[in-house]
Parts: structure tokens; sequence; C-alpha cells
């Protein structure tokens, strides 16, 4: 119930194409939905979030698209540029809890070829 | 300034020794957190502070104990390391019950147990 499965586990693709990341959960009392961005020895860093009330947000070249009925979000980068190889995670959250607990998915590197 | 920062950056101990890492934040934020990341990039929360009071501690072995003596730092101490031990900790902020809850992460220490 707790748990938010990610996939696919690595993704490579070519400059200028679209790099697509896919999430589902099970807990329907989670409320917000963020993506982070890693590189190799940092820390994550938020991207992108969104909450159930909207089915899209777009920010630049990454969109988030949210289907609450399917229980599944998504992350889209279009345009990928070699700047963005790094390791990716949707996560998931209940703001009722007012604990600010993330619960991760699995992580997905990308690697984009010039 | 950096926002969340954690100090060492790497540890590299001896099993059976006691171990500190340091987290401090300028953010204002008034919850605080340690997630672990295991060799396969898999972050996992360990603990949560609010107002330096603990909020979550995620069946963590007693071995670990955090400490917070403000709301701007929170401290992890470890006992006993353990081979198993070796990761990527992150201690990370944020403002709960805001509009963002965005969580900050610092940049990480890498411990390893030898």
């Amino acid at each position: 119930q707790q748990q938010v499965k990610q996939s696919p586990q690595s993704l490579i693709v070519q400059k200028g194409g679209i790099s697509i990341i896919n999430c589902a959960y099970e807990n329907t009392a989670f409320d917000y939905f963020p993506w982070y961005q890693q590189f190799p020895g940092k820390g994550p860093a938020l991207l992108i979030a969104i909450r159930p009330d909207v089915s899209e947000k777009k920010e630049g070249r990454f969109t988030i698209s949210f289907n609450k009925s399917a229980k599944q979000f998504s992350l889209h980068i279009m345009d990928s540029q070699p700047g963005d190889s790094a390791t990716y995670f949707c996560a998931a959250s209940t703001g009722s809890s007012n604990t600010g607990k993330l619960i991760f998915g699995q992580g997905t590197t990308l690697q984009v070829k010039p | 300034d950096t926002a969340v920062s954690q100090t060492p950056k790497y540890l590299v101990t001896q099993m059976g020794n006691d171990k500190s890492i340091k987290c401090e934040q300028n953010l204002g934020h008034d919850t605080m957190y340690w997630y672990k990341q295991d060799s396969k990039k898999f972050l996992k929360i360990m603990f949560s502070y609010n107002n330096k009071e603990l909020i979550i501690n995620e069946t963590v072995p007693n071995r670990f104990s955090p400490k917070s003596p403000d709301k701007a730092h929170l401290n992890l101490h470890i006992n006993s390391l353990e081979l198993g031990d070796s990761a990527v900790y992150f201690c990370a902020s944020s403002l709960l019950g805001g509009a963002n809850t965005e969580a900050f992460f610092g940049q990480g220490t890498r411990l390893t147990v030898v």
C-alpha cells in the first residue's frame, strides 16, 4: 500500500528525443507527487511536482501527467539533452499525515546520448 | 550559502565503531529528515523531526539514534557499525503545513564500513 513502483530502471535516449518515466501507486491517500533529479555525488533535488486535482503540469521541457483513476503518473522530458543524464525518482506523500514523509520509487537512470 | 549541509561527505570506518553525521539547514524549515540510499540507489526514510520532536521512526535498528538540538540541526549517531550500514545517508528539511512542501536534500554522506 505504501509502495511507489517506477519503471523503467534505466533509459537511453538520443539527444532531442522524449524521455518517459512511469510511476504507479496504491495508496489513494497520497496527495503530493514530486519528481526528484539526482546527479552523481549530489543529493536529490526537486524537479517538478503535482497534486491530484490537476491532470498535467508543465515546467519548461518537463511535464507530469497524472491519471488519478489509474493511480499512475509519469514524467516526460521533451527535447532531452545530455545534461539531463541523471537518476530520476518519483515520490508520493500524504499531506494529511502531516509528517512530510516521502515514499520514493526505485529510480530511473537516464542517459541522453549526444 | 548551502541550504542543507551535512558533514562529513565521506566516512570510512571499521565494523564495531561508533560514528556521527551532522546536518544543518539554514532555510528556516521546521522539519528535518534522515534518508538512507542503498547500493541500488533506493531512497528510504529513516527518521523525521518536527520542531525537535521525533515524528517518524521507520523500524530502524536501535543502533541508530538521531538527535535534534534545535530546529536547524539534526545529527545521526550510529553505534556498533555493521557492514550492512554502508550506504549514502541524506539529510533533508522541509516546511510542514505550507502550500509548498518541497524537501531540500543535503549532498549526502557516503558511509563505508570495512
